[in-house]
């Protein structure tokens, strides 16, 4: 079968570093997605991986490994408004997005 | 409109009846798709379009239908709603099919089945 799996909830502090992983098992791979949720809101994008290595893009790096079936979500100077859910997908064989449940991420002042 | 919205926001509905929830988008995406996110659960996929006048069933298609009529509109039919489905609804579109590009979520519906 396929899945996702990701830790269902962290706690951080404001100002540090935080990895959110994510491991899968998909019939076929077409790229990983990593998207926000605010609690009540919408998913919004964040990043994609098709490639093995690292994705930078600001605060928030994304890497994946193919190979193993992992890929991490890292965000720096951590702030309150990056209080959310985080969200890793993957396109399968068919190119349908399969979801992780989404890791809760707590900010403490 | 600016981007993708949808009808209603929540709504309660007594079990047994037909219910419409409404997606409409305006950023000319080929691809649109209806989820449903329960809490604990990831993000499951109901239907997709990967065009207009062609649709396709996701993980979890019994109990819904959809039409692609056009470019702009998604709605999603609940047949004979169940309280097992109630959940919230999200649509979304992508500018082209294969789920390789950003998907654009709408703010959501909240369903509840009595």
């Amino acid at each position: 079968g396929q899945n996702i799996d990701q830790p269902t909830e962290m706690t951080a502090t404001e100002g540090a570093i935080v990895q959110i992983n994510c491991t899968y098992q998909t019939s076929g791979f077409n790229g990983l997605f990593w998207y926000q949720q605010h609690a009540g809101e919408a998913p919004t994008f964040l990043s994609y991986n098709v490639l093995d290595g690292l994705e930078e893009k600001g605060r928030f790096s994304s890497f994946l490994s193919r190979s193993i079936g992992y890929s991490y979500l890292l965000l720096k100077e951590l702030q309150m408004k990056d209080s959310a859910s985080y969200l890793c997908a993957v396109a399968d064989s068919n190119y349908q997005l399969i979801w992780g449940a989404g890791t809760k991420l707590i900010i403490k002042p | 409109i600016a981007g993708i919205t949808q009808a209603p926001t929540s709504q309660i509905l007594a079990a047994g009846r037909r219910m419409t929830l409404r997606c409409t988008q305006d950023m000319r995406h080929n691809a649109m798709y209806w989820y449903r996110q329960d809490l604990g659960l990831g993000l499951r996929l109901i239907h997709y379009s990967n065009t207009a006048g062609t649709t396709g069933k996701g993980e979890v298609p019994d109990g819904y239908s959809v039409s692609r009529a056009n470019t702009d509109d998604f709605p999603l039919t609940l047949a004979s709603a169940v309280p097992s489905q109630t959940s919230v609804y999200f649509c979304a579109s992508s500018g082209s099919s294969g789920s390789l590009d950003e998907q654009f979520f709408g703010p959501g519906t909240r369903l509840t089945v009595l």
